[in-house]
């Protein structure tokens, strides 16, 4: 029962490369989110999506793109890396029917040099 | 979006019971009151979630007063590995999940040996 994925844990970026942070869930979930942290800034929402092929922006979406090609795969991408960027990159997911929780992965932990 | 407000932070003996209340003035007829805890380097879990009253499962119970401007998390006889973030989130994830349900900074509960 793997829950929700994500890859890679951690990645060290320079200023200006290109990445993709995958996040995979094996629960049949609608619902996937894109979560950042910082320290003293709780989490905020970069991007969601409500289903298959969908998406939306959330709190904080700019130098962001997602995708969600496959019901259990959301991708979130960085076309240009700036140090703002640094931070760590939280991806959930719920159930539309049974929308009591939403299910978090481990974290992939960004640096941005 | 309900706005909540809690304490920074907490300590509290092992063994104690720990009670973290969470201010929500502005909530909304539809929102329900959730709890979520989130260990260093990890996601966060959900915890408990309610709408009125009182809810107790094996983890913890979450007291909501009438008025449901409030409401408290009560943690019955904490241990060490209790210490984590306490995030209290106000929102209608039920009817479209948690892309309208703020994640605030939290509260960082420290059990002191």
């Amino acid at each position: 029962n793997a829950g929700v994925t994500q890859t890679p844990k951690f990645r060290v970026l320079k200023t200006g490369q290109s990445m993709t942070l995958l996040c995979a869930q094996d629960m049949n979930h609608e619902y996937m989110y894109w979560y950042r942290q910082d320290p003293g800034m709780g989490l905020r929402l970069i991007h969601y999506s409500v289903g298959e092929g969908t998406t939306a922006k959330g709190e904080v979406p700019d130098g962001y793109n997602v995708s969600r090609l496959k019901k259990q795969n959301f991708l979130l991408g960085l076309e240009s890396a700036a140090p703002s960027q640094t931070s760590v990159y939280f991806c959930a997911s719920s159930s539309r029917e049974f929308n009591t929780e939403a299910f978090f992965g481990q974290g992939t932990r960004l640096t941005v040099v | 979006l309900a706005k909540t407000t809690q304490p920074i932070s907490m300590d509290s003996y092992e063994g104690q019971e720990v009670n973290i209340t969470c201010s929500h003035n502005n909530i909304a007829t539809n929102d329900y009151i959730t709890w979520y805890q989130q260990f260093p380097s990890q996601g966060p879990r959900f915890i408990i979630q309610g709408y009125k009253t009182k809810v107790t499962n094996e983890v913890a119970s979450l007291f909501i007063p009438a008025d449901r401007k409030s409401s408290t998390l009560s943690l019955p006889r904490v241990s060490l590995s209790d210490t984590a973030v306490y995030y209290c989130l106000v929102g209608d994830m039920w009817s479209g999940g948690y892309q309208k349900v703020t994640f605030g900074t939290g509260t960082k509960l420290q059990v002191i040996p």
